[in-house]
């Protein structure tokens, strides 16, 4: 079955304090692998896709990586305004899996000032 | 324009009651999803509608009825919900339901039924 698992659940930094989320996946031919940030009360907002192994991407502070097993979100010396739901997804192969994502349950990250 | 909007913000309805949430989107995409999502939970796939047509219903339950009238617009037709159906309702569009398409999500109605 497919599946999409991140750590830690939550997370709480002082602010310049550097760290890393994590999202495991095991799915049957991984079509792409999407980071998204999501505030309370609001839809998530697209940060990036990763299509195959090896892959690097980064916008501002946040740098996400792909291995065959796993992705990292590395987030460098964070501010306040990076407090937020962290959410992973992918997509599946298998024509029937056109169009769907498969969710992780997030890692809401707090940074303190 | 890379805004989806959807209407109303808001919602509370009781279980006899029929509402309709709506959305609209002006980027030219193709394709146009309901999400549902209960709190601190992930989004889930209601349903995906390509180039106005249903291609995907993820067995949801009847009381909930989708409908594309064209392009940019996407309702959701609410009837006789249950207390469980409480959560706040996505919608996002993408280019097309094409493989490893984007999504653009708005930023959701929050449904409340009594």
């Amino acid at each position: 079955e497919d599946q999409v698992t991140q750590s830690p659940e939550a997370l709480r930094l002082q602010e310049g304090e550097s760290s890393s989320l994590n999202c495991s996946y095991t799915v049957s031919g991984l079509r792409g692998l999407f980071w998204y940030r999501q505030d309370p009360g609001k839809g998530p907002e697209f940060l990036f896709t990763l299509y195959s192994a090896g892959e690097e991407k980064e916008k501002e502070r946040l740098k996400a990586t792909l291995t065959k097993k796993e992705s990292f979100l590395h987030i460098t010396a964070p501010k306040p305004e990076d407090s937020a739901t962290y959410l992973c997804a992918v997509q599946a192969g298998g024509s029937s899996n056109t169009g769907k994502l498969i969710f992780g349950q997030g890692t809401t990250l707090q940074v303190k000032p | 324009d890379t805004e989806v909007t959807q209407t109303p913000k808001h919602l509370v309805m009781g279980m006899t009651n029929k509402k309709s949430l709506k959305c609209e989107q002006h980027m030219g995409h193709r394709a146009m999803y309901w999400y549902k999502q209960k709190a601190k939970k992930p989004p889930e796939l209601m349903f995906v509608y390509s180039y106005e047509k249903l291609s995907i219903n993820e067995s949801v339950p009847s009381r909930f009825s989708p409908e594309c009238p064209n392009s940019s617009l996407l309702n959701l037709h609410l009837h006789a919900l249950q207390p469980e159906d409480s959560a706040l309702y996505l919608c996002a569009s993408s280019l097309g339901q094409g493989v490893s398409e984007k999504l653009f999500f708005g930023s959701g109605t929050q449904l409340s039924v009594l």
